[in-house]
């Protein structure tokens, strides 16, 4: 067990391009959350994933972000024609659903910079 | 809304010493998950303690210790006998369950140096 890893770890792109990251989640783990942290400030909840099912996205995610978890294994985070207010640390976090003792295990995050 | 307030966007402690990390946190849930993160520099954020909000006992995970206060919705970080490996921003976090999952709602971190 390698822990929650993210690709690619920084990019660098002009706004109004397309970009994608992804999260490979801890195996076995059924539950996966996108977050995003802006400099000096924490985490902020964008969506999250049961398995392959979408269960919930913030307000956040505007109609320009897609996320999706195929087979309920990896998750791609989509961000289409980027905004300069795009430019963040995009973390992922994964955990196994239990009864009390959920924990969120985080990824190092993919710093994205729009230019 | 429910939210996560850290007062101190900076602390500083010398190595050896005791220091307390403050965070209140607004809900009107009485059922709720309380956590302490820390993101060392460059690094993923580690889970350092979690309180359940029913429980009256305050959680301790060796050095680490909260003072919960659910009354004042306090939920101070108290890190004893610090250490260089301590110095991180911490973060603190608070679960809001959404169809069944843990939604963390986080404060603007504090963070901590550690002096040699």
């Amino acid at each position: 067990d390698t822990g929650v890893s993210q690709d690619p770890r920084h990019k660098i792109t002009k706004r109004g391009q397309n970009v994608t990251f992804r999260c490979d989640p801890i195996s076995e783990h059924n539950r996966l959350y996108w977050y995003r942290q802006t400099l000096g400030q924490g985490p902020e909840f964008l969506t999250y994933f049961q398995n392959e099912a979408q269960l919930e996205k913030s307000r956040l995610l505007s109609d320009r972000f897609s996320a999706e978890r195929p087979k309920g294994s990896f998750s791609t985070l989509e961000i289409q024609r980027t905004e300069q207010g795009d430019s963040a640390m995009y973390l992922c976090a994964s955990s196994l659903a239990l009864a009390a003792q959920e924990t969120q295990y985080f990824g190092p995050g993919t710093r994205l910079l729009v230019l | 809304a429910q939210t996560v307030t850290q007062s101190q966007p900076e602390m500083s402690v010398q190595e050896a010493e005791t220091v307390t990390l403050s965070c209140t946190y607004d809900t009107s849930e009485s059922d709720y998950y309380l956590f302490w993160y820390k993101q060392p520099p460059s690094r993923q954020m580690i889970l350092v303690i979690r309180q359940e909000a029913y429980k009256q006992q305050n959680a301790t995970e060796n050095r680490f210790s909260v003072n919960f206060q659910k009354a004042a919705k306090s939920f101070s970080l108290k890190i004893s006998d610090s250490q260089l490996g301590d110095a991180a921003m911490y973060f603190c976090a608070y679960t809001l369950i959404i169809q069944g999952a843990q939604k963390l709602v986080f404060g603007q971190g504090t963070r901590l140096t550690i002096n040699p």
